[in-house]
């Protein structure tokens, strides 16, 4: 079965620069979510949207940005990198007006800021 | 705003014996997951469980769902060493906008010892 797909799986960037993740969804799921995870921590949720309307928004900086577009693949967008954006960053998708709504996580990226 | 805690944090348990891992939430919700994470890994789905009452088992593993305590509870029997990884319960409950927002609980990770 499709999964959820994530590019770049690693990715490093020096402070000050921009970076951009991208995520596509399982087929046919309507909502995709982002999530940053630093070490020893729990997800943290950044953005969602729905049917390429952001939905909720979470602790997400002022220096990312997100979008989704209309084959409903997601682009994270991230400026003025920062030591402590170094995290993994994950993408889920899900199908909002499923039952469960049970969310599926990508791979992940990880993002080293030096 | 919806807290997740689960405990214990850490569990160190001999293989072959048992042991439950405890999430409360703070707020009415009728739909938990339960996730696997391995280090550095992404997030693999063990258990939707979406009704009060609701007991779902896979393997070794056993989740159930209280909705009136707010609790469930992810048991494990004769753990083996392939349990080893953090597990995380995560809460789903609708945000103002009537979208799905989940948030996860600190996870707990678990060491099983031969």
């Amino acid at each position: 079965a499709a999964g959820v797909i994530q590019s770049p799986r690693h990715l490093i960037k020096e402070k000050r620069e921009t970076a951009t993740l991208k995520c596509y969804p399982i087929p046919r799921h309507d909502t995709v979510y982002w999530y940053q995870q630093g070490p020893g921590q729990d997800p943290q949720f950044l953005i969602s949207f729905y049917e390429k309307m952001q939905s909720d928004k979470g602790s997400i900086p002022d220096r990312f940005s997100a979008q989704q577009f209309s084959d409903y693949h997601s682009e994270l967008n991230m400026s003025s990198l920062e030591l402590g954006d170094s995290a993994l960053y994950f993408c889920a998708s899900s199908l909002e007006s499923g039952r469960a709504s049970e969310q599926f996580f990508g791979p992940g990226t990880r993002l080293t800021v030096l | 705003e919806l807290k997740v805690e689960q405990n214990p944090l850490f569990l160190s348990m001999q293989e072959g014996k048992n042991y439950t891992i405890y999430c409360n939430y703070s707020t009415t919700s009728d739909r938990l997951y339960w996730y696997r994470q391995d280090p550095g890994k992404s997030l693999e789905s063990l258990f939707v469980l979406l009704s009060n009452g609701a007991v779902k088992q896979e393997g070794r593993l056993m989740a159930s769902l209280d909705t009136k305590a707010r609790l469930s509870t992810l048991h494990i029997t004769a753990a083996v060493h392939d349990l080893s990884a953090t597990y995380f319960c995560a809460v789903d409950f609708r945000n103002s906008g009537g979208y799905q927002k989940v948030t996860f609980g600190t996870g707990t990770k678990l060491q099983v010892i031969p």
